[in-house]
């Protein structure tokens, strides 16, 4: 299984201001996802990041707002913009297994406050 | 979007079976339904997977209906530590995950 690492594991942020979030995996992999989970709630998929390329966002996610970067086959970022409270969630970074099964392998998120 | 359904909560006694229903009405032929629980702060963990065929590994068993649209995850003897949210996904492709089940075992 895949092991991944995100930074900052939690962080309380200013209005206006913005948040990278980092997500290291231990091994190469194909495709990693970015979920959100408002206080509560379920999670909800942000874009899907492809190495080489632009992400792909899902509706109702901009670029301008969740910025993405995929440098390589291990490493992410998604960078949170011009905060507001309305942003306070946790982020979590997801692989796939690589195995021919669809299974995903998520981190253990990184706990956004704004205030 | 997701296109399941689960009762959006359960309780179930320790050391008994847990049967969490999901329908999924909508489900095309090459979706796969797939199960993940989610325990108190932290990531969603992978439980089990099937396409059409009833599947068991050494967390639960899925049954999935004839004509799929609707399915069962059983985990055989629960126990206090299974106390999380559950999802049921149908996905080809992306995962979508909707409300859950919220299941607490009782001591």
């Amino acid at each position: 299984s895949a092991v991944i690492s995100q930074k900052p594991s939690r962080d309380i942020c200013q209005r206006g201001t913005s948040l990278t979030i980092q997500c290291q995996v231990d091994s190469q992999v194909t495709m990693m996802f970015w979920y959100r989970q408002q206080p509560g709630q379920s999670l909800t998929l942000i874009a899907t990041a492809n190495q080489g390329s632009e992400a792909t966002y899902e509706s109702g996610f901009v670029i301008d707002k969740f910025p993405i970067s995929r440098p390589n086959l291990t490493f992410s970022t998604l960078t949170v913009s011009n905060m507001s409270p309305e942003d306070s969630s946790i982020y979590l970074c997801s692989v796939d297994s690589g195995r021919n099964t669809g299974e995903l392998f998520f981190g253990e998120g990184s706990r956004l406050t704004v205030l | 979007d997701a296109k399941t359904t689960q009762p959006p909560s359960m309780d179930c006694a320790e050391g008994r079976a847990a049967n969490l229903p999901c329908n999924h009405s909508t489900i095309s032929g090459n979706e796969y339904v797939y199960w993940y629980r989610q325990i108190h702060s932290q990531g969603p963990q992978y439980i089990i997977h099937g396409l059409k065929n009833n599947e068991t590994n050494e967390m639960a068993s899925l049954i999935i209906t004839e004509d799929r649209k609707s399915s069962t995850l059983i985990l055989p003897h629960a126990t206090l530590r299974d106390t999380a949210v559950y999802y049921c996904i149908v996905t080809g492709n992306q995962f979508y995950f909707g409300t859950g089940t919220s299941l607490t075992v009782i001591p």
